[in-house]
């Protein structure tokens, strides 16, 4: 069945750091694959999205290219920032059982220290 | 715009007690979501309405009832609470089909 599959954390990263927090998928069809933020007490926030092959994403410096050859949407950020420090959430959107469902990863704990 | 708002923000159940979680969205949604998030997991779906008067069933619907009566609200009912439903209930919404979801501030559940 479709799932998303992340790497595990926590990360933790000095500021100003490279970010990568990898996410995999399987899906039938062509899914829309999203990166969602949690920052600690809050609700979930999309932080960016790509609907086709090949479409980069990005947000807040965030980026994540959409690359059907490998089935993967890497989240990546060139200096991270203490207030970076959130869970983030890869997410696949399909057409299944008659709706429209997000799959959620179980999520990647980042801590960025000064 | 508040967005879409829950309530209680916490609630401790007793065994056997049971609560409704409020779901209100101000943004003239069609597409409303209940979804649970248990420690170091992802959301998984429990019941789902693309419309007033329309409800259907997620991946974990058991021991949930729902009801959409207005556009702006969608409760999520408990009857019996269990300690398996210990958790953090999310709320979503989103306009039309292939846009993004909005989700609340989450309502942190214990049943003891």
């Amino acid at each position: 069945g479709d799932s998303v599959t992340q790497m595990e954390g926590p990360v933790t990263l000095s500021e100003e750091a490279f970010l990568t927090i990898n996410c995999t998928y399987t899906a039938t069809g062509y899914p829309s694959l999203f990166w969602y933020v949690q920052y600690p007490g809050e609700g979930l926030q999309l932080l960016l999205k790509a609907t086709k092959a090949d479409d980069k994403g990005s947000n807040k410096g965030f980026e994540a290219t959409y690359r059907k050859e490998t089935t993967s949407f890497h989240l990546e950020k060139g200096s991270v920032q203490v207030s970076d420090s959130a869970v983030y959430f890869c997410a696949l959107s399909v057409i299944s059982g008659g709706y429209n469902k997000l799959i959620f990863g179980a999520g990647t704990r980042l801590a960025v220290h000064p | 715009n508040a967005g879409v708002t829950q309530t209680p923000k916490f609630r401790i159940l007793k065994i056997g007690q049971s609560m409704t979680l409020q779901c209100t969205q101000d943004m003239n949604h069609n597409y409303m979501y209940w979804y649970r998030q248990d420690p170091g997991m992802g959301l998984k779906l429990i019941y789902y309405s693309v419309g007033a008067g329309i409800t259907d069933k997620g991946e974990v619907p058991n021991g949930y009832n729902v009801s959409r009566s207005t556009t702006e609200d969608f409760p999520l009912r408990l009857e019996l609470a269990a300690p398996s439903q210990t958790s953090v209930y999310f709320c979503a919404s989103k306009r039309g089909i292939a846009d993004t979801q909005y989700f609340g501030p989450g309502t942190r559940l214990t049943v003891l």
